[in-house]
């Protein structure tokens, strides 16, 4: 059973940087069969999807967050990573990390169960 | 970005109705289109990718379809527990964006 685990800071400063870590037993996260995602839930923005990485180094970020957004894996670990710069209060809101299933089409099949952050001072 | 629209916002059945919620693609997206569901505090589950594969483990009840630029979830027979928000996403371009969610509520 594949399961996913957010971990993190729950509060952070405005400016800082915002850390998040997923994770995941039952897969690993360098197998290539799949990809691993952030998703994030706002009550002003809905979701979002942030990005995704392969499981190696290549990464797709949502372009409106690309200039302050990093995704990392660490296969010794089986855990991906998120990295958002230069936080402000509209990154107030739950993130998820989840499996994308690229089988044949792209699906988010398994999430974490959420974690909540708020940008404050 | 690809905008996606679902309708209604919010609607309010009965246990044994039949529910339909529909999503609009801002462009043609094939049928690059998921459906999830979202209870309270808990993360999205998916129900069904590609327009109309049901995932495992969901009941039969559920269905989807369309192709284009529109989409259908059905729930042929409301159950107590199907009361929820559900949520399309488009995979056709990167990012994969979202509808702005669908709420069934108890009639």
């Amino acid at each position: 059973q594949v399961q996913l685990q957010e971990s993190g800071p729950g509060l952070v400063k405005p400016s800082e940087t915002l850390s998040l870590t997923c994770s995941v037993s039952g897969a690993s996260v360098s197998s290539g069969s799949n990809y691993w995602s952030w998703i994030r839930q706002s009550p002003g923005k809905g979701l979002e999807w942030i990005g995704h990485t392969d499981g190696s180094r290549t990464t797709t970020y949502n372009p409106s967050l690309k200039s302050r957004v990093s995704i990392s894996v660490d296969t010794s670990k089986d855990h991906f990573s998120l990295e958002l710069r230069s936080a402000t209060a509209a990154d107030t809101a739950v993130y998820y990390c989840a499996r994308v299933n690229v089988s044949s089409w792209y699906f988010l099949d398994y999430w974490g169960q959420g974690i909540v952050v708020t940008v404050s001072s | 970005d690809i905008q996606m629209t679902q309708s209604p916002s919010s609607l309010s059945a009965s246990v044994g109705d039949r529910v339909s919620i529909t999503c609009r693609a801002s462009q043609l997206i094939s049928i690059y289109l998921n459906w999830y569901q979202q209870k309270p505090g808990k993360a999205p589950r998916l129900l069904i990718y590609a327009t109309s594969t049901l995932q495992t483990g969901v009941p039969s009840r559920f269905s989807g379809s369309g192709s284009g630029r529109d989409f259908t979830l059905t729930i042929s027979s409301l159950q107590p527990e199907d009361f929820a928000t559900y949520y399309c996403q488009q995979t056709f371009s990167m990012p994969g964006t979202f509808g702005q969610g669908s709420k069934v509520e108890i009639k």
